[in-house]
C-alpha cells in the first residue's frame, strides 16, 4: 500500500533563510508526488508535482522539490523564506496504478520576521 | 476560472441527527473527490466520481454516509445519522481528468462539529 511520512510537526525558520519540508514515500511502483499548501480556514493550494523527467521541479510562489529516488524521498525547498509562507504543508504520493491519493499527516512551517 | 465552490463553510449539529454538504466543481472538470480531514491529519479520501459514475467509495462508511453527483456536476455528501467522531471539515476537490497525474483543486472546506 502506498504511504506518506512527513516526519516533522513544525518547520521554523527565519524570514530570509532557506527552508526544507521532509517527506518520504513508499508506493510499490513509479510514484507520483504533489505538494499541497493549506492556509487557515482555506482548502489546500496545489503548488508542485513531480511525473517524470527531472529530479528538480519548480513550482508556484518560488518553491522546489527535489525526487530523490534512492532515498524515496521528495523534500520540498525554497531558497528564501517569507513570512507569508507561513501555514500547513501536506506531501501526497499517488501509484500511477491506482486512483487514490494519498496525503501525509502535515507539517506546520512557521517563519518568523 | 472560478474555483470549486463547497456549502455550507460551518455547521453545527447534535449527534445521531443528519446534514449535507453541497459541492460544485470547477467548470469542465470530470472527476470530483469528497475528503474528510480529521484536526492533525491529512486529508482522507471518502468517495471519488467520474462524471456521474462512483470510481471509488472503499472508505466510505456506508451505513451513515451517502453521496451521489447525479447529473455529473454537483455533488453532495450526507451524513444520517452523525456521530461524535463525524467531526472533522469535509473537503470537495475536483479535476479535469481523473489520471493519476493530475492535481487536484481543493474548495474550503465545510467544518462539521457534532454536539
Amino acid at each position: 500500500a502506498q504511504s506518506v511520512a512527513q516526519p516533522e510537526d513544525q518547520v521554523n525558520v527565519a524570514e530570509g533563510n532557506p527552508l526544507t519540508v521532509k517527506c518520504t514515500y513508499s508506493v510499490s511502483g513509479n510514484p507520483y508526488l504533489f505538494w499541497y499548501v493549506q492556509y487557515p480556514n482555506r482548502g489546500l493550494q496545489f503548488l508542485l508535482k513531480y511525473i517524470t523527467g527531472d529530479n528538480l521541479v519548480k513550482g508556484s510562489y518560488g518553491f522546489e522539490a527535489e525526487f530523490n529516488k534512492s532515498q524515496t524521498s521528495f523534500h520540498l525547498k525554497k531558497p528564501s523564506a517569507l513570512v507569508s509562507d507561513s501555514a500547513l504543508y501536506f506531501c501526497a504520493v499517488r501509484d500511477p496504478g491506482f486512483q487514490k491519493l494519498v496525503f501525509g499527516t502535515g507539517t506546520r512551517l512557521l517563519v518568523s520576521p | 476560472e472560478a474555483g470549486v465552490a463547497q456549502s455550507p463553510r460551518y455547521k453545527i449539529i447534535e449527534k445521531r441527527q443528519s446534514v449535507a454538504f453541497w459541492c460544485n466543481p470547477i467548470s469542465g472538470h470530470a472527476t470530483l473527490y469528497w475528503y474528510q480531514q480529521i484536526l492533525g491529519q491529512g486529508p482522507k479520501l471518502l468517495i471519488q466520481f467520474q462524471n456521474n459514475g462512483v470510481v471509488d467509495d472503499s472508505q466510505l462508511p456506508k451505513d451513515r454516509f451517502s453521496a451521489e453527483r447525479l447529473k455529473g456536476v454537483d455533488s453532495t455528501l450526507k451524513i444520517q445519522p452523525a456521530k461524535l467522531e463525524d467531526s472533522a471539515v469535509y473537503l470537495c476537490a475536483s479535476s479535469l481528468e481523473q489520471g493519476a497525474n493530475q492535481p487536484q483543486h481543493f474548495g474550503d472546506g465545510t467544518r462539521l462539529s457534532i454536539l
